[in-house]
């Protein structure tokens, strides 16, 4: 019930494509679903992050959108480019977890020139 | 303002042996959490730290410990390294704890066991 289902392992897009991840969680005492952006030789960073009581997030070129009855949340990136290329997580946490992140398995962008 | 800074930054070390790896979260952060990432189980949380006290452990075994300091620094340490410890080990700093709390992650230590 800890786990969540993230797909695809891995995704090419071409520049200026959108680039669409998906997640899928079952604990529903999961509040708040944030998304990290991991380079090479880095340690994740948070893109975005999404808390129940909205559907939909906007920052720029990415996008979160949640369907809580579902209990699935997706990222969107908006015209893809080439610096955009690395490892996507998604994550969930509830109130109670304190810095507890469940992550995702992660997903490989690449985004072709 | 300087980041989470974990040292060292890459580590040898051979079964049996154990470890300590550093962090220094930023600056004002009281929570430290660290994770482990390695190819097959991806991320997976190890434990938190608040205040000097850990606040939530994952489903590793004792010989993962840890330990923060008066100035929030944090500490790992690996007894008794197995071959699967082999990993990328993450640290990451809050200002509190609590779901909701942006987590800056250090560059970590990749720890390889021979």
């Amino acid at each position: 019930q800890q786990q969540v289902k993230q797909s695809p392992q891995s995704l090419i897009v071409q520049k200026g494509g959108i680039s669409i991840i998906n997640c899928a969680y079952e604990n529903t005492a999961f509040d708040y679903f944030p998304w990290y952006q991991q380079f090479p030789g880095k340690g994740p960073a948070l893109l975005i992050a999404i808390r129940p009581d909205v559907s939909e997030k906007k920052e720029g070129r990415f996008t979160i959108s949640f369907n809580k009855s579902a209990k699935q949340f997706s990222l969107h990136i908006m015209d893809s480019q080439p610096g955009d290329s690395a490892t996507y997580f998604c994550a969930a946490t509830g109130e109670t977890s304190g810095s507890r992140l469940t992550f995702g398995e992660g997903t490989q962008l690449t985004v072709n020139p | 303002k300087a980041g989470v800074t974990q040292t060292p930054r890459y580590l040898i070390k051979t079964r049996g042996q154990q470890v300590t790896l550093s962090c220094s979260p930023i600056s004002g952060h009281r929570s430290v959490s660290w994770y482990q990432q390695t190819p097959g189980q991806g991320l997976q949380f190890l434990f938190e730290y608040f205040s000097e006290t850990q606040r939530n452990k994952g489903n590793f075994p004792g010989r993962f410990s840890g330990r923060q300091f008066s100035n929030s620094r944090s500490e790992m340490n690996v007894s008794t390294l197995e071959l699967g410890d082999s990993a990328l080990y993450l640290c990451a700093s809050s200002r509190r704890t609590g779901g909701g709390e942006k987590l800056f992650f250090g560059s970590g230590t990749q720890l390889s066991v021979l």
